[in-house]
């Protein structure tokens, strides 16, 4: 079946370095969502998209994370000039509905490095 | 300041034996709250949820109680299998966003 689907699975990125992560939702979901995971936490929410319409990014950490999902569907994360305390997993989420009260379906992370 | 506590961080428990996994939370304007589990490698996925306006829900082994007044829910698994070691995430939703507690590792000692 066709979940959620995350590349590359992992970076290794230089200080400084751009990073663009891709997430394909599941066909028809309308709500996407982009958390970090830290080691040893939960996922933290940082930006959510319901079709094309960011309505939410009051979790991106700075003006150097960027996320986009222009057609309604694929989305990508960008971090520019990346620092180590970037380091964490990645992850993408997608629901049919509204994530109040819909379930999310998470894809299995993008886990980045910077050295 | 965390919204949604998890304050064990690990549990074990033997085979057959009831695991009870607990959460607690801040915001009383949170009103639908769900659990997932997460092996390692993969992303969380969806377990069972509960609304606001119930108190308990039950799912096959899975129960999931939600105490408003206290603002604390938990999870009780029965019988515990060691397929359902994993990380356990309490989560809390309002607004359409969702709030991740930090997890409980639990552990299944066939």
């Amino acid at each position: 079946g066709a979940g959620v689907s995350q590349s590359p699975r992992y970076k290794v990125a230089k200080r400084g370095q751009d990073v663009a992560l891709r997430c394909d939702p599941i066909s028809g979901h309308v709500s996407l969502f982009w958390y970090q995971q830290a080691l040893g936490q939960g996922p933290e929410f940082l930006t959510y998209f319901q079709n094309e319409a960011q309505l939410d990014k009051s979790g991106l950490p700075s003006d150097r994370f960027f996320a986009e999902r222009p057609e309604g569907s694929v989305s990508t994360l960008k971090i520019q000039r990346t620092q180590q305390e970037d380091s964490a997993v990645y992850l993408c989420a997608s629901s049919r509905g509204l994530a109040q009260y819909n379930e999310q379906f998470f894809g299995p992370g993008t886990r980045l490095t910077v050295l | 300041d965390q919204q949604v506590k998890q304050n064990s961080p690990s549990l074990s428990v033997q085979e057959g034996r009831i695991s009870i996994l607990n959460c607690d939370y801040t915001n009383s304007m949170f009103d639908y709250f769900l659990w997932y589990k997460k092996y390692p490698a993969e992303g969380p996925t969806f377990l069972i949820s509960i609304s606001s306006i119930k108190d308990k829900n039950e799912d096959g082994r899975f129960t999931v109680f939600l105490n408003k007044s206290a603002k604390h829910l938990s999870l009780h698994i029965v019988p515990s299998q060691p397929g359902d070691s994993a990380v356990y995430f309490c989560a809390a939703s309002a607004y359409d966003k969702v709030i991740f507690g930090p997890g409980t590792s639990l552990s299944v000692i066939p």
